[in-house]
């Protein structure tokens, strides 16, 4: 298995501009999240998908920010428009529900950079 | 607020020491607890998990959990420099279709040879 696909890998952007941000799960994987990590706050929940419905957007940050999963292997997380403090990394992770475990496999990863 | 606290270190051990990593939760209702290491610059990787109280071994890690004291733990034996890393503990809470987890902000462990 190829594990969670992020695309792409590093962005460089300027403010204003509009980020679309990738994330292929694990095949037969039914729960998707969208993470941001920066040095002040951690490891934060944006957003999940359970079976491509999302379940709790609580966690997005403001209406610049949206996702959508038109179907099971395809997730986009867009910011529009950027600000510098949008710089962070982004991880998107997958789980199924085998074993009722629910363990998270993340993805490499995008780091964002805002300028 | 749902939390969980760590200790952001940096924790230094020397190599062939046990190191010790804790970290506590707010919701008395939290089913799964897990550890995920994450070398610098790379992903966060399942290490361990843990669902009852006790211990729970799997090679130079033991996971320990104490809902009582809603502490849970990660201890590495025989501590090697490439465990060298940040360890994120993470909680599942409780509740019908809950499967989001709530991590901390992680302690850094540092092995010098």
């Amino acid at each position: 298995d190829a594990g969670v696909i992020q695309s792409p890998r590093h962005e460089v952007t300027e403010m204003g501009q509009e980020v679309t941000l990738r994330c292929k799960p694990i095949s037969g994987h039914n729960s998707l999240f969208w993470y941001r990590q920066t040095m002040m706050r951690g490891l934060e929940l944006l957003i999940y998908f359970n079976n491509n419905v999302p379940i709790d957007d609580s966690g997005m940050p403001e209406d610049r920010f949206s996702a959508k999963m038109p179907n099971a292997s395809f997730s986009t997380l867009k910011i529009q428009p950027s600000e510098p403090r949008d710089s962070a990394v982004y991880f998107c992770a997958s789980s199924g529900t085998a074993g009722g475990r629910n363990e998270q496999f993340f993805g490499p990863g995008t780091r964002l950079t805002v300028l | 607020q749902k939390e969980v606290e760590q200790n952001s270190g940096p924790l230094s051990v020397p190599e062939g020491a046990i190191a010790s990593l804790n970290c506590t939760y707010s919701d008395r209702g939290s089913q799964s607890f897990f550890w995920y290491r994450q070398y610098s610059g790379k992903s966060p990787e399942l290490i361990m998990f843990i669902y009852s109280n006790g211990d729970k071994e799997d090679g130079r890690f033991t996971a320990q959990l104490n809902k009582a004291s809603q502490y849970v733990s990660l201890l590495i034996r025989d501590s090697q420099p490439s465990d060298s890393a940040t360890y994120l503990c993470a909680v599942r809470y409780s509740g019908a279709g809950s499967y989001q987890l709530t991590f901390g902000k992680g302690t850094k462990l540092s092995v010098i040879p």
